[in-house]
């Protein structure tokens, strides 16, 4: 059971570069998320999407792109590295939006952009 | 918009009991959640609350106030393993507008002491 995986773990890249990081869950689920992680702020939301071809915006959505072409792939692009951006970045998936429905979260990437 | 408040920091002994308090302000409530999250790692789903009173979970016990916006985490007979991040995260009402994800605080670091 792989459950949610994200690649790369770790990632250096510098300003003005664009870098993907890839998300990938085997359980079929529904709903995936993007959130970053940065001390003093929390988990905060980038994007979900409800399904394949369905994403919306969080709440920090600026200066990232995602796409959601197959169910179980979620990747998230930084079109032009900032140094704000440097931060942790964790993958989510939950079976549906119902309130129950847990979120678990993938290992995360740990992005530094100099 | 949403408001989420915990404590930064917070020491207990091992085999003692802590309770860690949420309080939230929030336009629209679909219920709440409590995560942990160890250094390095991902947030791991520990309770759900979304009507009002005690949810227990083996050592582990979540409570709910609605009309106070106010929720709190009790862990009894604390481990050395229990050192983490508690994070609470309210999630939206369905169709209220805006992300579908979870709001998270800033966390509670919690250390655990012989």
């Amino acid at each position: 059971d792989a459950g949610i995986t994200q690649s790369p773990r770790y990632k250096i890249t510098e300003t003005g570069r664009q870098v993907t990081l890839m998300c990938h869950q085997t359980w079929s689920h529904s709903y995936m998320f993007w959130y970053r992680q940065d001390l003093g702020h929390g988990l905060r939301l980038i994007y979900y999407s409800a399904a394949a071809d369905i994403t919306d915006k969080g709440e920090v959505p600026d200066g990232y792109v995602v796409s959601r072409s197959k169910t179980e792939n979620f990747p998230l692009t930084l079109e032009s590295a900032t140094r704000s951006q440097t931060s942790v970045y964790f993958c989510a998936s939950s079976k549906l939006a119902a309130a129950k429905n847990i979120q678990y979260f993938g290992a995360g990437t740990r992005l530094s952009v100099l | 918009g949403q408001n989420i408040d915990q404590p930064t920091e917070m020491t207990a002994t091992e085999g003692a009991i802590v309770q860690i308090n949420c309080t939230y302000q929030t336009s629209g409530f679909n219920g709440l959640f409590w995560y942990q999250q160890h250094a390095g790692e991902a947030p791991t789903f520990l309770s759900y609350n979304v009507l009002d009173g005690l949810e227990e979970k083996g050592r582990f016990s979540s409570f709910l106030s609605r009309s106070k916006g106010y929720s709190y985490l009790l862990l009894k007979e604390l481990q050395m393993k229990d050192s983490a991040s508690y994070l609470c995260a309210v999630k939206r009402a369905f169709g209220g507008g805006g992300a579908d994800g979870l709001t998270f605080g800033k966390g509670t670091h919690l250390i655990i002491q012989p």
